[in-house]
């Protein structure tokens, strides 16, 4: 079945530092990859996304990078900062058209000061 | 701004008691979604809907049901709670089943005894 596997689980950076995190996937036919950040106690939001014609997209301090052939998508933080410690959420959506996304395990990113 | 609204943020039920939850989005978005969370899982889809009156299985469906009767009200229903049931629930919405984005409601945390 369709499957996205995310990596690491958890991940501890000083402020500052860059951070990435990792995401494979299996339906070589998705097409659309979001990443969605859930504050503590707070709902996921979609933080950027990206679609499978283009390999990176960039805003401000994220990124997005997609490789296709490896079925392989990552995030990028630079210049951490405190705020965005959170669980961060890779996901991709589902080939069969009902706007079903499959998310990965989840990756809690801790940003110390 | 989009509104993705939930009945509870917290409940606590008993063993066999029949719980609903309750999901109401003010956006005139088609499609909805029942999603639970548990540390170290993601987000897990357990039902969504299409359209009023229309349902279709997610990933772990089994022990939940749910009802559509009008567009902007998606219920999750419990028949007979089980203590491995307690978890984090989430309801989504998207605008259409070709549009990606969604829009997740703050949740409710129901704990089974």
């Amino acid at each position: 079945g369709e499957n996205v596997e995310q990596h690491p689980s958890t991940l501890s950076v000083q402020e500052g530092d860059s951070a990435v995190i990792k995401c494979t996937y299996s339906d070589s036919a998705s097409n659309y990859f979001p990443w969605y950040k859930q504050e503590l106690g707070k709902r996921p939001q979609l933080i950027i996304d990206i679609r499978s014609n283009v390999g990176e997209k960039k805003d401000q301090r994220i990124a997005v990078t997609l490789n296709k052939t490896a079925k392989h998508f990552s995030l990028h933080i630079t210049e951490t900062q405190p705020e965005d410690s959170a669980v961060y959420f890779c996901a991709a959506r589902s080939s069969s058209n009902t706007g079903k996304l499959i998310f990965g395990q989840g990756t809690t990113l801790q940003v110390k000061p | 701004d989009v509104k993705v609204t939930q009945s509870s943020r917290y409940l606590v039920k008993r063993t066999g008691e029949k719980v609903f939850l309750e999901c109401v989005q003010d956006m005139d978005h088609e499609n909805m979604f029942w999603y639970r969370q548990d540390p170290g899982l993601g987000l897990r889809l357990i039902y969504f809907s299409y359209d009023v009156k229309m349902k279709e299985k997610g990933d772990i469906p089994e022990g939940y049901s749910v009802s559509r009767e009008k567009k902007e009200r998606f219920s999750l229903i419990l028949e007979s709670a089980s203590t491995n049931q307690t978890s984090m629930y989430l309801c989504a919405s998207s605008l259409y089943k070709s549009t990606d984005t969604q829009y997740f409601g703050p949740g409710t945390r129901l704990t089974v005894l």
